[in-house]
């Protein structure tokens, strides 16, 4: 059971350009994380946010936590090549165990 | 400091072939995890272990064994390997806020 949806699959743009990632569920998480992974390496936590409503920004990047707590978005300002990689947002449900979305693809091209 | 460490970094097996994948983390981590990464299937929790002595079950436990050998060291055993076990393999670990976890680099693991 897929707890985590993200959407777009995949996405392409060109150096420069704004972007917003989504990650969203019917179920009620005491926290999200967002990770990212790079081709061939494991994923790497960029931020976890916690309380309904919160903002968190890191560099260009800005995560946000809905109001119930059931969907979280990740935009990026001015994206760099820098940035390509598997944007995935994560969250445990009850015990230990991270459910994890499928992801979002990104190719960000000079 | 070398954060979670994973051996071997690539394998071939055969099927009905046995292996047992290391990982090892030097943060002091309680809780452990090894998941298992597919293509349009995301990560996927094969087992975790929350303390040392301590093991669970995941999404996708079947054909794995695993072994907490100590606070550092969790290991995952695939007893007869079948095709369906073809993926990269993960071992995470997380400290006191069990919901932020540290990766390590990955196992890629091909069975024909």
């Amino acid at each position: 059971t897929q707890l985590l949806e993200q959407s777009p699959q995949f996405l392409s743009i060109q150096e420069g350009e704004n972007l917003t990632v989504y990650c969203n569920s019917s179920s009620v998480f005491s926290s999200l994380q967002w990770y990212r992974q790079e081709p061939g390496e494991g994923p790497v936590l960029l931020v976890t946010v916690v309380t309904g409503g919160e903002v968190k920004k890191l560099k260009r990047l800005t995560f946000q936590f809905g109001d119930a707590r059931k969907d979280s978005s990740l935009h990026i300002t001015a994206a760099q090549p820098g940035d390509t990689g598997l944007y995935l947002c994560a969250g445990i449900n009850s015990g230990y165990a991270l459910n994890f979305g499928k992801g979002t693809s990104l190719l960000v091209t000079p | 400091n070398a954060g979670v460490t994973q051996t071997p970094k690539f394998q071939v097996l055969k099927t009905g072939q046995s292996m047992t994948l290391q990982c090892a983390q030097d943060m002091n981590h309680n809780s452990m995890y090894w998941y298992r990464q597919d293509p349009g299937m995301g990560l996927r929790l094969i087992y975790y272990s929350a303390s040392e002595g301590t093991t669970d079950k995941g999404e996708v436990p079947n054909g794995y064994n695993v072994s907490r050998l100590n606070k550092r060291e969790f290991s995952l055993r695939l007893e007869s390997a079948a095709p369906s076990q073809t993926s990269v393999y993960f071992c995470a670990s997380g400290g006191t806020l069990v919901y932020e976890q540290y990766f390590g680099p990955g196992t890629r693991l091909t069975v024909t």
